[in-house]
């Protein structure tokens, strides 16, 4: 149980386009999902925390108006990466928690490759 | 400000070794602790998850402890196997937050 599924898992796309990347629980009801950045051979930075039905929360630095969340069901979480530049390549992991229980764990997607051109 | 530490960074031991992974926290406020797996270019596999209440948890070969006060968790891999090479990561959740703190990690090499 606890699935996490991420589409796609890889993308190339050219410098000025838009790009949407999907984050899915499976098997559970995720009412908070997290995106996060992880660049070559560091930790994860978490970007935003998504709330279904809310507006996402973008942590210090982040642009919201480039980094689009959407979370409009309790297992589709979107994120849209907008404009798209070199610098914005990077792989993008989101996780999600199980809503109503009170471990709070996270389980992770296995991850999107972004590459820009 | 929390922050998350992992010592050592990188290990490399022989097959069959006991090895032990080290992971501090300045605030011993934390909700929980989680150790995660991950393998090169893909997702985190969750290992363990420690409540703030516990002192340890195991799963197969894998035992993780954790001592609040002190600020410090660990995880011990038992009979490493070559399978076991893969970056190993803790996070926190603080008490006052939702969000998860991770270290920056350990990356294991089990050599057969």
């Amino acid at each position: 149980g606890a699935v996490v599924s991420q589409h796609p898992s890889w993308v190339i796309c050219k410098s000025g386009t838009s790009v949407k990347i999907e984050c899915r629980s499976l098997d559970f009801q995720a009412t908070t999902m997290f995106w996060y950045r992880q660049f070559p051979k560091q930790s994860l930075m978490l970007m935003a925390t998504s709330n279904e039905g809310s507006k996402a929360t973008y942590e210090q630095g982040v642009e919201k108006d480039k980094f689009l969340i959407n979370h409009a069901s309790l297992t589709l979480s979107t994120l849209t990466v907008t404009s798209a530049h070199p610098e914005d390549s990077s792989f993008y992991i989101c996780s999600a928690e199980v809503t109503g229980t009170s471990s709070y764990e996270q389980y992770f997607g296995p991850g999107t490759r972004l590459t820009v051109t | 400000k929390q922050e998350v530490t992992q010592i050592p960074a990188a290990l490399s031991v022989p097959e069959g070794e006991n090895l032990v992974l080290n992971c501090s926290f300045t605030d011993s406020a934390i909700y929980n602790l989680q150790w995660f797996r991950q393998d090169p270019g893909k997702g985190l596999t969750s290992l363990l998850l420690i409540q703030s209440s516990q002192r340890e948890q195991t799963s197969g070969r894998l035992n993780a402890s954790l001592d609040k006060s002190s600020g410090r968790s660990t995880l011990y891999i038992a009979a490493s196997q070559p399978g076991d090479s893969a970056t190993y990561l803790c996070a926190v959740r603080p008490d006052s937050s939702y969000k998860l703190i991770f270290g920056s990690g350990t990356r294991l090499l089990v050599r057969p």
